[in-house]
């Protein structure tokens, strides 16, 4: 079966710091990868999704960026944090191909301070 | 006007009950549509997918697409204080620029009540 895995799970930054999150799947092969941030109270907003290996989509312009640097890795960079950078990061993977459902990970709570 | 809508809620319920989540969507060339739940400090967990008009039955839950009306609604049946959650609609458009992406709403948070 497949499994998802994020980390770190929680994480306190200040201002100004680089990030990097992590994500990856397992038990697949040539998923669809995803980026979401969900704000307190809030949905979920698309920041990146990736098709395939060096293959990024961005949805929203900001300080973040996404590589994919192999089959089932995900990572969310960011060189210098802004406080609206906080929230709730979730990387979700869905089968290759047309719309098909899509799975979350456990996420990254990550507080700007 | 949101792509995806769904009530906020809170919506609370009796233990027993049905609960009724419903969903509008605007792209009507939407083909694929899921429900999700998230309990509070987790992550989206998926619950249902729905691809036809009608209605499709998972245990207690029943997901209801009506593509005319551009709506989808989840029920719950025999509602449980573990159903207590935040239910999230999705809606796949390829006016999004590829048929792999997915538009949630905002959830509606249930409150299912002992």
């Amino acid at each position: 079966s497949q499994t998802i895995h994020q980390w770190p799970a929680t994480l306190v930054q200040p201002v100004g710091s680089p990030l990097s999150l992590e994500c990856t799947v397992e038990g697949t092969s040539n998923p669809n990868l995803y980026w979401y941030r969900q704000a307190a109270g809030r949905g979920l907003q698309l920041l990146f999704y990736s098709v395939g290996i060096g293959q990024i989509s961005s949805e929203v312009p900001q300080n973040l960026s996404a590589s994919r640097p192999q089959d089932r890795q995900f990572i969310l960079s960011s060189k210098k944090l802004l406080l609206s950078d906080s929230g709730f990061y979730l990387c979700a993977w869905s089968a290759g191909g047309g719309p098909r459902e899509q799975y979350f990970g456990p996420g990254t709570r990550l507080t700007v301070t | 006007q949101k792509e995806v809508e769904q009530n906020s809620g809170p919506l609370s319920v009796p233990e027993g009950a049905i609960a009724s989540l419903n969903c509008t969507y605007s792209d009507r060339v939407s083909q694929s549509f899921f429900w999700y739940r998230q309990y509070s400090g987790k992550s989206p967990e998926l619950i249902m997918s729905i691809y036809s008009n009608g209605d499709k039955e998972d245990g207690r839950f029943t997901a209801q697409l009506n593509k005319a009306s551009q709506y989808v609604s989840l029920l719950i049946r025999d509602s449980q204080p573990s159903d207590s959650a935040t239910y999230l609609c999705a809606v796949n458009s390829a006016r999004l620029g590829s048929a792999r992406q997915l538009t949630f709403g905002s959830g509606t948070q249930l409150t299912v009540l002992p």
